[in-house]
């Protein structure tokens, strides 16, 4: 398994363009979270999807949009991007054991807003 | 609100020496600590979690409740240690992750 994959590696965008990243989780976990990273901070939770249905928001503007397709892979859509959005986006999908929850993360996309 | 503060943006210490990378925790309730770990040009990954209670690496971090802290301690730092460290709190019936700035440890020769 190569483990959480993520595409594009690497994005240029201008402002007010919209942007959509995908990622596709580890085979059999079925939760995948999505994570903003700006230089210098830790990751910041956005969305948690399970089976397809949102579980969790964090405190970003409705500009940012996430859903999940029936073979658990999932997209993160931006829109109106703006210079602040520039960020490493990292993907993590999840699985919730017998020795308590883990959690896989992607290598991310660089997203830069110009 | 959920909060996780790492006071130390770099800390550098010796090979062989003793390292302590501060977490402190701020949660009305029960949460799951972790530690995650990203070395150079790789993702970051799990490096170990409260309620599993292991040592990874040499790695230790025991939660406190009374002071909400979990600090990561190892007893010989090692050059293979230098990387950035990010405590992360995740609340006990929640969906989502809350990660602290990090700390960059740097092990010097």
């Amino acid at each position: 398994d190569a483990g959480v994959t993520q595409s594009p590696t690497h994005l240029i965008k201008t402002r007010g363009q919209h942007v959509t990243l995908r990622c596709s989780p580890i085979s059999g976990h079925k939760s995948v979270s999505w994570y903003q990273q700006v230089l210098g901070q830790g990751p910041q939770f956005i969305f948690q999807y399970y089976e397809k249905e949102e579980r969790g928001r964090g405190n970003f503007p409705d500009r940012f949009s996430a859903r999940q397709f029936p073979n658990y892979s999932s997209e993160l859509n931006v829109n109106a991007l703006l210079l602040g959005d520039s960020a490493l986006y990292l993907c993590a999908s999840s699985l919730y054991s017998s020795e308590g929850y883990e959690q896989y993360f992607g290598p991310g996309t660089r997203l830069t807003v110009t | 609100a959920q909060r996780v503060t790492q006071p130390e943006k770099l800390l550098s210490v010796f090979k062989g020496a003793p390292v302590e990378l501060k977490c402190n925790y701020s949660y009305s309730g029960s949460p799951e600590l972790f530690w995650y770990v990203q070395y150079s040009r790789q993702r970051l990954q799990l490096l170990l979690r409260h309620i599993s209670r292991e040592s990874i690496k040499g790695f230790t971090a025991d939660l406190n409740k009374g002071e909400t802290s979990f600090h990561l301690k190892k007893p010989f730092a090692q050059e293979e240690d230098s990387a950035m460290y990010y405590c992360a709190l995740r609340p006990l019936y929640g969906q989502n992750f809350v990660f602290g700035p990090g700390t960059r440890l740097s092990v010097l020769p």
